[in-house]
Parts: structure tokens; sequence; C-alpha cells
């Protein structure tokens, strides 16, 4: 079965401070992975995208990392804002299904705490 | 621009009744996407257009539950015969051409069934 487990499932953290944040992943064959931001009542907000042959992928103070042998992924924020309080969700396509057909991890809660 | 847009952004009826939720995807995006969200949950895939065409639509749980895009831009999601187990965030998506690229995510319609 196609899974997307991430971890910790929750993370407080200080203003300023870093945190990284952890996904794996059961689908295979493999083409993408992507990290995606979601705000309280909001939709998600693409952060990266990242296909097989890349490991590291940057967006600002947010890097992702990916390990296909492994089928881990990292999310690392630097310097944390409070405005980076939200659920970080990891997410690839469905082995067998469209390339629109996409699953979601249940996302880790980060607050930012001043 | 606009981003995506979905009305209405909450809806509360009876069990058995029939709701429709529409979808404004970002003008000129081919693909468009359903997705619904439960409380703590990441959002599981419904359906996905390419064009005015279902490209895959594994993801809808039964017969109830039907989606258009007549003329390639706004989709309408409908659910016949409301149960309380629809409640959920109902979040529509677009992106430019295909299921690999960058999806954007409309504000979701929050559906609550009594």
């Amino acid at each position: 079965k196609n899974q997307v487990e991430q971890s910790p499932q929750s993370l407080i953290i200080l203003e300023g401070k870093n945190c990284t944040l952890q996904c794996n992943y059961t689908v295979s064959p493999f083409s993408n992975l992507r990290w995606y931001k979601q705000d309280t009542g909001r939709g998600p907000v693409s952060l990266t995208i990242m296909t097989f042959s890349e490991n590291t992928k940057s967006n600002g103070r947010y890097t992702a990392t990916l390990d296909a042998d492994t089928k881990q992924s990292s999310l690392h924020i630097t310097a944390s804002q409070l405005s980076d309080s939200a659920s970080y969700i990891c997410v690839v396509p469905n082995y067998g299904g469209s390339q629109g057909n996409l699953i979601f991890g249940k996302g880790t809660k980060l607050s930012v705490k001043p | 621009g606009a981003g995506v847009s979905q009305t209405p952004s909450n809806k509360v009826t009876e069990k058995g009744k029939y709701v429709e939720l529409r979808c404004d995807p970002i003008s000129g995006h081919t693909a468009l996407y359903w997705y619904r969200q439960s409380l703590g949950q990441g959002p599981e895939f419904l359906i996905y257009f390419q064009g005015t065409g279902a490209a895959d639509d594994s993801g809808l749980p039964n017969d109830r539950f039907f989606a258009v895009r007549p003329e390639g831009s706004v989709s309408t999601l409908k659910i016949q015969r409301t149960e309380r187990g629809d409640s959920a965030v109902y979040l529509c998506a677009s992106s430019p051409f295909s299921g690999t690229d960058t999806q954007y995510f409309g504000p979701g319609t929050r559906l609550t069934v009594l």
C-alpha cells in the first residue's frame, strides 16, 4: 500500500530557531516528492517539488532533501518566523494512478512562539 | 492575478440533500483537481481533470459523488444524498498543464452535513 508517514506530528519552537521535519514514503517507483505549507483554514501552498534525481532543493529559508534509496525526505526551516506556524505536508504521486493522483501525508503541525 | 476560488466558502446541509460545490481555477490552467480533507488529515484525492475530461476519477468514494468541467474551466463537484460522513473541507486545485506541475489550491469549501 502506498503510504506517506510524517514526523513529528507536532512541534513547538522559539522564533529564530531552526527545525527539521521528516517524511518517509513507501511508493515505488518514485517520480517526485513535494512539500506543501498549509495555514489553518487555507489551502496548501507548494514549497518545493523534487524529482528522484535531485537530493536537495531550497526555497528561501526552506530546504528540502531527498534520499530516494532510503525513501526519506526532510524539510529544514532556518531562522524560523512566527509566520512559519502552519502544517507542513509531504506529498508523493500514487503509483498506478494518474500524474494528478497525489498522496498527502497527515502533516507536521509547527508552532513558532515568540 | 486571481488565484483559485471556491464557492461557497461554507455549506451546511441536512442528511439526504443534494449539494453542488464550485471551483474557478486560475485562468488558462488546463488541469484541475478535487480533494477532500477531514480534520487532522492530509487532503485525499478525489478526481483530476485534463481539460473537459476526467483523467482520473479513482478517488471518488462512491456513485453519490460526481464532478463535471463542461468547458474546461469552471468545475462543479456534486454530491447526492449527502451523509454525515461527507462532512469535510473540499479543496480544489489547478495547474498549468498536467499533474506534474505545481498545483495551486483554493481556500476550500467547508461542508457540514447535519
